[in-house]
């Protein structure tokens, strides 16, 4: 299947500092998807990416499209406890989503 | 809207019983599909379907079966249950409005003794 590696697995901030999460692959992509996912909860869509070298913001979140289109960036600037959970690129490849492993995220008050 | 329902939120079976896991949207998707989570692993697609009538398998198909009789419905049925397939299932469903944004129900939480 479609191998889209995730790092860090684990990710102990103080709130207020930033957090960065990173997919790659090796082959190149035509789109990638970040979910969240909060202790005991479901996944939730925050964005798609499409276009080599795209930024998006959200806020106090910026996703980022590599210019091969082969690795993607999620940063978050100035953790707030809200932001605890763990978040997850995807790739559709043929009608088909493949997850990475995701990056749980622990904000220290 | 409610969205994704899955029902039920929490079972326990006996190896080798079979079971039905239920899961209905009301936004008229094409796309629905079927994860499963485990510790470490992320969300790997068991069964997916592009619409009514039409299904197909992902990573991790064996041992489930799915069938797509309407738009709303996707059941998913495990065959005989085994301790391997302990484990949180995820419904989603896609309008392929462009973004294929992904709507995840709640889950089902199946422990398999």
């Amino acid at each position: 299947g479609q191998q889209v590696m995730q790092i860090p697995q684990y990710q102990h901030v103080q709130e207020g500092e930033d957090f960065t999460t990173y997919c790659n692959s090796s082959t190149t992509l035509s789109n990638i998807q970040w979910y969240k996912q909060r202790p005991g909860g479901h996944p939730v869509f925050l964005i798609q990416l499409v276009k080599s070298g795209e930024v998006k913001k959200q806020k106090r979140l910026t996703f980022q499209f590599g210019e091969a289109k082969k690795n993607s960036s999620l940063h978050i600037t100035a953790t707030q406890t809200t932001d605890v959970g763990t978040y997850f690129c995807a790739v559709l490849v043929r009608n088909q989503f493949y997850f990475g492993t995701g990056t749980s995220l622990t904000v220290i008050p | 809207n409610a969205g994704v329902t899955q029902t039920p939120k929490f079972q326990v079976l006996k190896t080798g019983q079979s079971m039905t896991l239920q899961c209905a949207q009301d936004m008229n998707h094409e796309y629905m599909s079927w994860y499963r989570q485990d510790p470490g692993m992320g969300l790997r697609l068991i069964h997916y379907s592009v619409g009514a009538g039409i299904t197909d398998q992902g990573e991790v198909p064996n041992g489930y079966n799915v069938s797509r009789s309407t738009t709303e419905d996707f059941p998913l049925r495990l065959l005989s249950a085994a301790p391997s397939q302990t484990s949180v299932y995820f419904c989603a469903s896609s309008g392929w409005d462009g973004q294929e944004t992904q709507y995840f129900g709640p889950g089902t939480r199946l422990l398999v003794l």
